[in-house]
């Protein structure tokens, strides 16, 4: 269990530039949730995938906001025609129907911070 | 609206003390989960305790506890002998059980442990 992982890290962007993101989940996870989280603010969601299946969009999900997860698998979160205003901390999280502690529990990656300039 | 209120901005605590944080929330739901998570500097969110909002037995995980109070809506976390590496920002949580189970955050308390 290698945990929750996202890439890029770091992304610097001009405005209007198109931005992919990555999230690979733990592997026997079939919900993964993005999150968006600015400076000094705690994260906001945005969607959720059960398997392949995007079953829930935050109103902050505008129409440049596009996220999929093929097979049920990572997914990926694209930002089109990016605005500075989209500059915030991209986090991906992870969870299964486990048991006891794990039960339902969200596990985090280490997010995808992007600059737009 | 459903929300959470992190009431403290900053705490500071000294080593081998003991700090609260506070958070209160708004749900008018009955079965819900409610999380503390800590977030290191540049390092990512990790769970730190978790209660179950139908369990009156408050949770505890090592050297942190929690006193929940359900009527109040009320969530405060409880660190004992603090430690240098629980230097964070620590962000209370709750979801709600059936449907996404998305989490609400807090705007979160940043932690300073003083040597």
């Amino acid at each position: 269990d290698t945990g929750v992982s996202q890439n890029p890290r770091h992304k610097i962007t001009k405005r209007g530039q198109n931005v992919t993101f990555r999230c690979d989940p733990i592997s026997e996870h079939n919900r993964l949730y993005w999150y968006r989280q600015t400076l000094g603010q705690g994260p906001e969601f945005l969607t959720y995938f059960q398997n392949e299946a995007q079953l829930e969009k935050s109103r902050l999900l505008s129409d440049r906001f596009s996220a999929e997860r093929p097979k049920g698998s990572f997914s990926t979160l694209e930002i089109q025609r990016t605005e500075q205003g989209d500059s915030a901390m991209y986090l991906c999280a992870s969870s299964s129907r486990g048991t006891g502690r794990t039960r339902e529990t969200q596990y985090f990656g280490p997010g995808t911070r992007l600059l737009v300039l | 609206a459903q929300t959470v209120t992190q009431s403290q901005p900053e705490m500071s605590v000294q080593e081998a003390e003991t700090v609260t944080l506070s958070c209160t929330y708004d749900t008018s739901e009955s079965d819900y989960y409610l999380f503390w998570y800590k977030q290191p500097p540049s390092r990512q969110m990790i769970l730190v305790i978790r209660q179950e909002a139908y369990k009156q037995q408050n949770a505890t995980e090592n050297r942190f506890s929690v006193n929940f109070q359900k009527a109040a809506k009320s969530f405060s976390l409880k660190i004992s002998d603090s430690q240098l590496g629980d230097a964070a920002m620590y962000f209370c949580a709750y979801n709600v059980q059936g449907g996404s189970e998305k989490l609400v955050f807090g705007k979160g308390t940043k932690l300073t442990v003083n040597p």
